[in-house]
């Protein structure tokens, strides 16, 4: 199992400003996954980080928006940037344990005024 | 692409009675299927989980249905308790080397005591 720890667990931002969200496993791992989960809605992946090379991002997030830094193999940063009030969500970062299981932080809840 | 369709949307049962929750999968190439439960405030947690060698798996009062030909997989849980009440979620994932996940919209279960 893997154990992640996610900061901040919430936050109430002001419109226009730009957020980081991070996340610490307790062990190494290739891949780290961050979901953006809409008050009362289903998990939607946002990208996929991968260690030592550039983000994969899904359809309709991009880059500019959600930029992501992956440091190193138990560490990673998701920014929201200027933010509107339909940014706010749960945001959750998630490790694979190799077999497909998931495991998640307790996640990142963000509201924007 | 997956996509996911989760079944129903909310489900309210009485103490002891069962719950069956249903998913169908559109990729006929996903091999594995979980079952997260989300507690309010909480990341989802993995439950049980099936993949596309096997047709059912069962875990105390859990119990997972995979039919391939139809695409389509199910929730069972019987004997059910007020600390069952939770959102589950149910997903398809593929293995390429690495697990993408795609989640359903999910069922909020309520039991009654």
């Amino acid at each position: 199992s893997a154990v992640i720890s996610q900061k901040p667990s919430r936050d109430i931002c002001q419109r226009g400003t730009s957020l980081t969200i991070q996340c610490q496993v307790d062990s190494q791992v290739t891949m780290m996954f961050w979901y953006r989960q809409q008050p009362g809605q289903s998990l939607t992946l946002i990208a996929t980080a991968n260690q030592g090379s550039e983000a994969t991002y899904e359809s309709g997030f991009v880059i500019d928006k959600f930029p992501i830094s992956r440091p190193n193999l138990t560490f990673s940063t998701l920014t929201v940037s200027n933010m509107s009030p339909e940014d706010s969500s749960i945001y959750l970062c998630s490790v694979n344990s190799g077999a497909g299981e998931l495991f998640f932080g307790e996640g990142s809840r963000l509201t924007v005024l | 692409g997956e996509n996911v369709e989760q079944h129903p949307s909310t489900l309210s049962v009485q103490e002891g009675d069962s719950a069956v929750i249903k998913c169908t999968y559109s990729d006929s190439a996903s091999n594995y299927f979980p079952w997260y439960k989300q507690e309010l405030g909480k990341g989802p947690q993995l439950i049980i989980d099936i993949r596309s060698n096997v047709g059912e798996k069962k875990d105390q009062r859990i119990a997972v249905t995979l039919n391939k030909t139809a695409k389509h997989f199910s929730l069972h849980i019987t004997e059910t308790q007020p600390e069952d009440s939770a959102v589950y979620f149910c997903a398809a994932s593929l293995d390429t080397g690495g697990f993408k996940t795609i989640f359903g919209a999910g069922t909020r279960l309520f039991v009654k005591a």
